[in-house]
């Protein structure tokens, strides 16, 4: 069955230039959540999204951080003015009502 | 504040044996979910068990227990019969469901290696 994807899987920018990467949640599910892993590392939360309501932005590092989830469904991630600390695998997830199903990552490079 | 420790950053096993994933949390909620994801060199997050908070029996499934003991604020894994494929790094994780927290707060991880 389809699950969480996620696109590029791999991405190289130069610094200060912008990127966004997309996410593709199982179809039905209402919560979206994207996290950052920095290498050898946990997986740090960086916004929540639940069906319309106000996301839960609490995790987001610094203001050039930006997500949206457009009619439900598909979410982008935004990061401007990239920084080499930003280089990370970026995770996203969706979920029904507990278990967070997540996808293969996408794994970010800033040169 | 949430927390999820993980002391074990790197574990050995011998194929066939039983091995045991530490895990400690702290929390002041009363409802909670804990949770295992396993992580294999390819990057992807495998869900592996969940226990909630008003569980009275451990989690099991398949292969995977998960020795919960509530007044100890522990949620260990622990893992039977290690095969060669369980080759990977393991997080625990938290979710509250009170106060207002739809996150999961992840432990730093166990890179467990399975020997031959």
């Amino acid at each position: 069955g389809a699950g969480v994807s996620q696109s590029p899987s791999n991405k190289v920018t130069e610094k200060g230039k912008d990127v966004e990467l997309r996410c593709d949640p199982i179809s039905g599910h209402t919560a979206l959540y994207w996290y950052r892993q920095s290498l050898g590392q946990g997986l740090e939360f960086l916004i929540y999204f639940q069906g319309n309501s106000a996301p839960d932005k609490s995790g987001l590092p610094s203001d050039r951080f930006s997500a949206e989830r457009t009619g439900g469904s598909v979410s982008t991630l935004t990061i401007q003015r990239t920084q080499q600390e930003d280089s990370a695998v970026y995770l996203c997830a969706s979920s029904l009502d507990g278990e967070q199903f997540f996808g293969p990552g996408t794994r970010l490079t800033v040169l | 504040a949430q927390k999820i420790t993980q002391t074990q950053p790197g574990m050995f096993v011998q194929e066939k044996e039983a091995v045991t994933l530490d895990c400690t949390y702290d929390t002041s909620d009363q409802s909670y979910g804990l949770f295992w994801y396993k992580q294999p060199s390819s990057g992807e997050m495998i869900f592996l068990i969940y226990q909630g908070s008003y569980d009275e029996q451990n989690a099991t499934e398949g292969r995977y227990s998960l020795n919960f003991q509530k007044a100890r604020k522990s949620a260990n894994l622990v893992i039977s019969a290690s095969q060669l494929g369980d080759s990977a790094m393991y997080f625990c994780a938290m979710r509250s469901f009170s106060g207002g927290y739809n996150k999961l707060i992840f432990g730093a991880g166990t890179r467990l290696a399975v020997h031959p």
